[in-house]
């Protein structure tokens, strides 16, 4: 099982971005699939949230700016951000709860997004 | 719910025995009588990892130096004898409520 994100960059204060995150080895459809990010320097901080029935769930702080979804015919996760802050400059990692119930056991490596002018 | 975790920094003798401790400000057993509560290992420049999930289950692939105790709102990890591939960020982290949230993290050094 592999998930490879994809889609960082470089992005003005007020701008858009979308991350994906390609699947191997299972079927996104299936598994609950969570974003965190982490800013330079700082902890783990808890994004997004999809189900396996497709419910999702977001942070306040991202809330209403941040959309989570997948595309079962790319088996891919993707989170479209738009009116992006300076402080949502982060490494965007995508976990799965594969085998394991209420735990994320496959993670991605990353992809790094700064929001900067 | 905020995961508090202590010490924030633990430098540990090679060999030597190293416990952290995870404080939830409350309980995360859940209605099914589930606790959703996880230790993630982050080493230099890598992704997060997955040791131990629901207290005290070690992920495949761990080792047995690391074990996972408590209940309700309080939390321990603990390595038996410390190793050099064992240095880096340790965080507890609760998925029994949203919004999901993680500890500070713990440095694990070695002395």
């Amino acid at each position: 099982v592999q998930l490879v994100e994809s889609g960082g960059g470089l992005v003005q204060p007020g701008g858009s971005l979308r991350l994906s995150c390609a699947a191997s080895g299972i079927t996104v459809h299936n598994y609950y699939l969570i974003w965190v990010r982490q800013a330079p320097g700082k902890g783990l901080e808890w994004v997004s949230v999809i189900y396996g029935g497709g419910g999702t769930s977001s942070a306040v702080s991202v809330k209403g700016r941040f959309t989570i979804s997948r595309d079962t015919s790319k088996n891919t996760l993707s989170l479209q951000m738009s009116s992006l802050r300076v402080d949502d400059t982060a490494v965007y990692y995508c976990a799965a709860s594969v085998t394991t119930l209420g735990a994320f056991d496959v993670w991605g490596q990353g992809t790094m997004v700064t929001v900067s002018s | 719910i905020v995961m508090t975790q202590t010490p924030l920094s633990s430098p540990v003798t090679l060999g030597q025995p190293a416990s952290i401790s995870c404080r939830s400000s409350q309980s995360l057993l859940d209605g099914d009588g589930n606790t959703f509560l996880s230790w993630l290992q982050q080493r230099p420049g890598q992704p997060p990892r997955l040791l131990i999930y629901k207290i005290s289950n070690r992920f495949s692939g761990v080792p047995d130096r690391f074990s996972g105790s408590g209940a309700g709102t309080d939390f321990t990890l603990k390595i038996s004898r410390v190793e050099a591939e064992d240095v880096g960020i340790y965080y507890c982290t609760q998925a029994t409520q949203f919004p999901y949230t993680f500890g500070q993290g713990t440095k694990l050094e070695i002395k």
